[in-house]
């Protein structure tokens, strides 16, 4: 059974950097076409994609939000984890982690992570 | 960016009719070497994460009940639900994942 947990802190300060982590079981980041992506949802609004790194390390960024992204994988420990820098008061949302591949596109999602934007 | 749109933006239905949302894509998602279309649909209820119903836009996710059916091809698709019921109470989004993955923007589903 494929379970992801996402984990950081509730509450940001407007200009910090949020880290977030992704910590997951019953599957492997290093097994053929699989990945772990972000995504976020501000309150009643749309999910918004915004980065995913594969078994084979590519990693792949929202356009519009790339310079603010990063996102890395520690295959041993079983973890994705995202940041994004210099954050504002339009990014409080629920963030998800959720496990991917390039057949079914975001199969398995947590149950998310609410990050409020506050000084 | 592929800009995924959805129409309508909201739909109210009684128990039992036939619920249809659309979801045009501004570039084709059909990969032609494997003639597959990389659209996938997902229902979110209130306070939940989204759920993979459809995914390659026809193939139903195991578990999901055979009322969701998918259909479409290169830019133009549909998410039917043949007979509505109450727990299909939701938010539908659309994803192609042809590219660097986007969303629509939901279409809210409520009962009459």
């Amino acid at each position: 059974q494929i379970t992801l947990k996402e984990s950081g802190p509730p509450l940001v300060e407007p200009t910090q950097t949020l880290t977030l982590t992704c910590t997951f079981s019953g599957f492997s980041l290093s097994t053929y076409e699989v990945g772990v992506g972000w995504i976020r949802q501000p309150p009643g609004k749309a999910l918004e994609w915004l980065a995913a790194i594969y078994w084979d390390d590519e990693k792949r960024y929202s356009p519009s939000l790339k310079s603010r992204l990063t996102i890395t994988k520690d295959t041993s420990k079983n973890q994705v984890v995202f940041t994004m820098t210099n954050m504002d008061l339009v990014d409080t949302a629920t963030y998800y982690c959720a496990h991917g591949d390039t057949t079914r596109g975001m199969a398995v999602w947590g149950q998310g992570t609410t990050v409020t934007v506050s000084s | 960016d592929i800009v995924m749109t959805q129409s309508p933006d909201s739909l109210a239905l009684s128990l039992g009719e036939r619920a249809t949302i659309n979801c045009k894509s501004s570039r084709s998602v059909l990969y032609s070497p494997n003639k597959k279309n990389y659209l996938s649909w997902y229902q979110q209820k209130p306070g939940q994460p989204p759920r993979l119903l459809i995914y390659w836009a026809s193939t139903r996710e195991s578990g999901v009940p055979d009322r969701f059916t998918g259909s479409g091809s290169g830019t133009d698709f549909t998410l039917t639900i043949s007979s509505l019921q109450a727990e299909d109470v939701a938010v539908y989004y659309c994803q192609q994942y042809y590219s660097t993955p986007t969303f629509g923007q939901g279409t809210r589903l409520e009962i009459k």
